[in-house]
Order: C-alpha cells, then structure tokens, then sequence
C-alpha cells in the first residue's frame, strides 16, 4: 500500500531532550515536507526536499532541523525541544514539488507531539 | 508567494451542494490550486487539483475563472460523513517548492 509513515505518533517529552519524528515514503517521491498544525494557524511548513541531500527551509524552520540521506527517509530533528514546539506534526510527500504538476501531497497519520 | 483566504465555517445540510471560495490574489503564472480534505486528527487527504476552467473527479468539481485569482471547490450532495476541514492550496513556483496552506474552512454538514 503506497503510504507515508511515521513515528512515533505520539511523544511526550522534556525540554531539552533532543528527539527525532522519523518519516518514511515507499512511493518513489522525490519531493518530501514537514508542516505543524497549531489551532488557529492551519498548517505550516518547517522544512521541505526536493530530493536526496537537497532540503530548505519552510515558513517555521527555527529549532528543527531535517537530513534527507534516501530518498525514502526523512527525519524531523529536535535538537533542544522546547514547550512551543508542542504540536501537531505532519510528514508528506510528492512525486513533484512544483507547482505545474497534477500531483498532490499523501500526509501521513501525524505525531501528536508534547513537551513540558 | 501566493497566499490564500477561505471563510473560516460553513455550515450545511445533508443533501446540499457546497461551494467552498477561495480567494488567492498572487497567484503565478505557474501555480496549480489544490484542495485537500482533513479530519480531525488525521493528514490532509487530496481531493481534486486544477490549473483553469473546470475540472471533476467523483467526488469534487473545483472551478477557476479566468483571472485565476480565486477557485471555488464544489461538493455535490454532502453527507455527515463530509464534515471535515477543507484547504485551499497554491503551489510554488520560481523553484522555492513553498507550500503555503492557509488556515482552512471548517465544514459542518448537519443532518
């Protein structure tokens, strides 16, 4: 089943304890992003790859940090996980990341993270 | 960047055609508007994506005049089952692969 995978899907942690979100695609894509959902503030994007070794940064980059070594791989790091970094976050995927192309995201599940 | 603006909430009726508007000024000469559909603690699952005019699928009309500055997406006939938070999405173009999401319209289908 083409899916996008991640772990854990829920985390509660302390502040300062470096934790990785570990998101896996099995459909080949090439584009991959992290995005968090906040209520009131939708969804917003922290890091995006169009490709293996290839990242740059969304909208909320600050305190994340993202490696792309496969291209099936894509981690979400926290190095010192603070409490405003309590979300809800979301791994996805593309065949293409522009914008002229008829495909869309798969998200994954989500990772209902916490730190106190 | 292309920002998008939707009405916050919607409320609906079992049965009833929904329109849900989109309003994306900026959009470039490149950009694809896409709809995704979200429920509640889940990701985002995508519902229809277009470029100008028209375009349906089974379970999604979204229409694009020809400014292109705003879409409206269509849902025939909805059930309770459809009550869910509905995006509006423009691509990135000039190669910075950005995604903005805006914050979404809240779709409540009452019965």
């Amino acid at each position: 089943e083409a899916q996008v995978t991640q772990n854990p899907r829920y985390l509660i942690t302390v502040t300062g304890k470096k934790l990785t979100v570990t998101c896996s695609q099995n459909m080949n894509h090439e584009y991959m992003s992290w995005y968090r959902q906040d209520p009131g503030l939708g969804l917003r994007q922290i890091y995006y790859s169009m490709n293996v070794e290839v990242t740059d940064k969304g909208d909320v980059p600050e305190g994340y940090k993202v490696s792309r070594k496969e291209k099936r791989n894509f981690p979400l790091i926290l190095e010192s996980p603070s409490p405003n970094q309590t979300s809800l976050y979301f791994c996805a995927s593309s065949l293409s990341g522009t914008g002229g192309s008829y495909y869309g995201y798969t998200f994954g599940s989500g990772t209902r993270l916490t730190v106190v | 960047l292309a920002k998008t603006t939707q009405p916050i909430s919607m409320d609906s009726y079992e049965g009833q055609e929904v329109n849900i508007t989109c309003s994306h000024n900026n959009i470039a000469t490149n950009d694809y508007i896409t709809w995704y559909q979200q429920f509640p603690s889940q990701g985002p699952r995508f519902i229809i994506q277009g470029y100008k005019t028209k375009v349906t699928n089974e379970v999604a009309s979204l229409f694009i005049p020809a400014d292109r500055k705003s879409s409206t997406l269509s849902l025939p006939r909805v059930s309770l089952s459809d009550t869910a938070v509905y995006y509006c999405l423009v691509g990135a173009t000039s190669g910075t692969y950005k995604y903005i999401f805006g914050t979404g319209t809240r779709l409540k289908v009452l019965a």
